[in-house]
């Protein structure tokens, strides 16, 4: 069982386009996160959500929104994208804030 | 603002060879440490934690790391490496004190040759 998934894994779009990427987690955890990494492999996180209340929320543009319906799912939903959106996004969950973190596999996003 | 820094950017070593990786964090207070693996093409892993006890911790595939408090930093060591452990290496650090936000640092990338 994959505790951690994310879908689609790759996404490729135009430009303008709005998209969404899903994740969900099977291990029970009250907190999920959003991660961005760019090309050179840098990790910035977007998002944290705790019990579906958001409690963290970086300099991120607002046409990213996250969605939490439950505790168990934290989506991302991207309006108007834009070629610096390329990137590859990671969700990741953790029993709760401050413990390790359980990532996803990624979704690669390309702008065309 | 919190800060994680891994000094090596690439580190290019030979099978067999040992494998020390430098990251200090700028956070006073209560932090909780780990070490993250990124195989190429793939998620991160844990490779090991610290929150508190022994500053010695010892991880998955032969990986430990020590915490030096007053240095700030946690270094990841592993005494022969092998070709397999070609990878990214991420620190990060969860401070208490600053809304337990997992930052990370910038990665290292291990080529081991064989």
């Amino acid at each position: 069982d994959t505790a951690v998934s994310q879908t689609p894994k790759y996404l490729v779009t135009q430009m303008g386009n709005d998209k969404s990427i899903k994740c969900e987690q099977n291990l029970g955890h009250d907190t999920m996160y959003w991660y961005k990494q760019d090309s050179k492999k840098f990790l910035k996180i977007m998002f944290s959500y705790n019990n579906k209340e958001l409690i963290i929320n970086e300099t991120v543009p607002n046409r990213f929104s996250p969605k939490s319906p439950d505790k168990a799912h934290l989506n991302l939903h991207i309006n108007s994208l834009e070629l610096g959106d390329s990137a590859v996004y990671f969700c990741a969950s953790s029993r709760d804030r401050g413990t390790e973190a359980f990532f996803g596999q990624g979704t690669r996003l390309t702008v065309v | 603002a919190q800060s994680v820094s891994q000094h090596n950017h690439h580190v290019i070593l030979s099978e067999a060879a040992s494998l020390e990786l430098g990251c200090n964090y700028s956070y006073g207070g209560t932090v909780n440490l780990f070490w993250y693996v990124q195989y190429p093409g793939q998620h991160l892993q844990l490779l090991l934690k610290y929150f508190s006890g022994d500053p010695l911790v010892k991880g998955i595939k032969g990986f430990e790391a020590e915490f030096i408090k007053s240095k700030f930093s946690f270094n990841l060591r592993k005494p022969s490496v092998q070709w397999s452990d070609t990878a990214e290496y991420f620190c990060a650090v969860n401070a208490v004190a600053a809304g337990n936000k997992l930052t990370f640092g910038g990665g290292t990338r291990v080529l081991v040759k064989p």
